[in-house]
């Protein structure tokens, strides 16, 4: 089946610093990819969706000059948290739809994200 | 605005039973409909699709759709504790992002 792979699985880093958080699809292309934040005991929150080769659209109220979203390949997808702070500390989860046509979504296993 | 409603629970059932999650939608125009579980910690997985009104089933799961209701349900059978989770409800319209519900929690007790 379709596998998405997602590194780094936790991540700590200091107050100010960026953090790379790379999303892969293994065994199929990914026309699509969606980012998403969840705060701990919430819910899943879209931050924005990427087409390979064009630019992420972002979501009301997600800072695009923040979050950088690269989708350069059908197989990967990059979120970068720029100057990053506490309060973005989160699970970041990327997720991808595939060619077959089926608005089938397969997940990463996440990034936790911790600030300090 | 498209929305998906579930009742955020928590579902509590004992083991052995039937536990049945519910999930709402206002884009009539929705075609594709997927039930992921997600346990603490981690990210949602997929368990069930379904795209025709009815029933479908996979093992103990059973997917039903009611597109003229505009509801779709998961029906668990022999509930268990490892089927302790958050499930979410995922619907697709015509555009090409999902739209999630906020998720049931759901508690199997032995």
């Amino acid at each position: 089946g379709a596998v998405v792979s997602q590194h780094p699985s936790w991540v700590i880093c200091k107050s100010g610093t960026s953090v790379k958080i790379e999303c892969r699809s293994l065994d199929f292309q990914a026309t699509t990819m969606f980012w998403y934040r969840q705060f701990p005991k919430q819910s899943l929150m879209l931050m924005a969706t990427s087409n390979e080769g064009s630019k992420a659209t972002y979501e009301q109220g997600v800072e695009k000059d923040k979050f950088l979203i690269n989708h350069a390949s059908l197989t990967l997808s990059t979120l970068t948290v720029t100057s990053a702070h506490p309060e973005d500390s989160s699970f970041y989860i990327c997720s991808a739809r595939g060619f077959s046509g089926a608005n089938v979504l397969t997940f990463g296993a996440g990034s936790r994200l911790t600030v300090l | 605005q498209k929305e998906v409603e579930q009742n955020s629970g928590p579902l509590s059932v004992p083991e052995g039973a039937i536990a049945s999650l519910n999930c709402t939608y206002s884009d009539r125009g929705s075609q594709s409909f997927f039930w992921y579980r997600q346990y603490s910690g981690k990210s949602p997985e997929l368990i069930m699709s379904i795209y025709s009104n009815g029933d479908k089933e996979d093992g103990r799961f059973t997917a039903q759709l009611n597109k003229a209701s505009q509801y779709v349900s998961l029906l668990i059978r022999d509930s268990q504790p490892s089927d302790s989770a958050t499930y979410l409800c995922a619907v697709w319209g015509g555009s090409y992002i999902p739209t999630f519900g906020r998720g049931t929690s759901l508690i199997v007790h032995p």
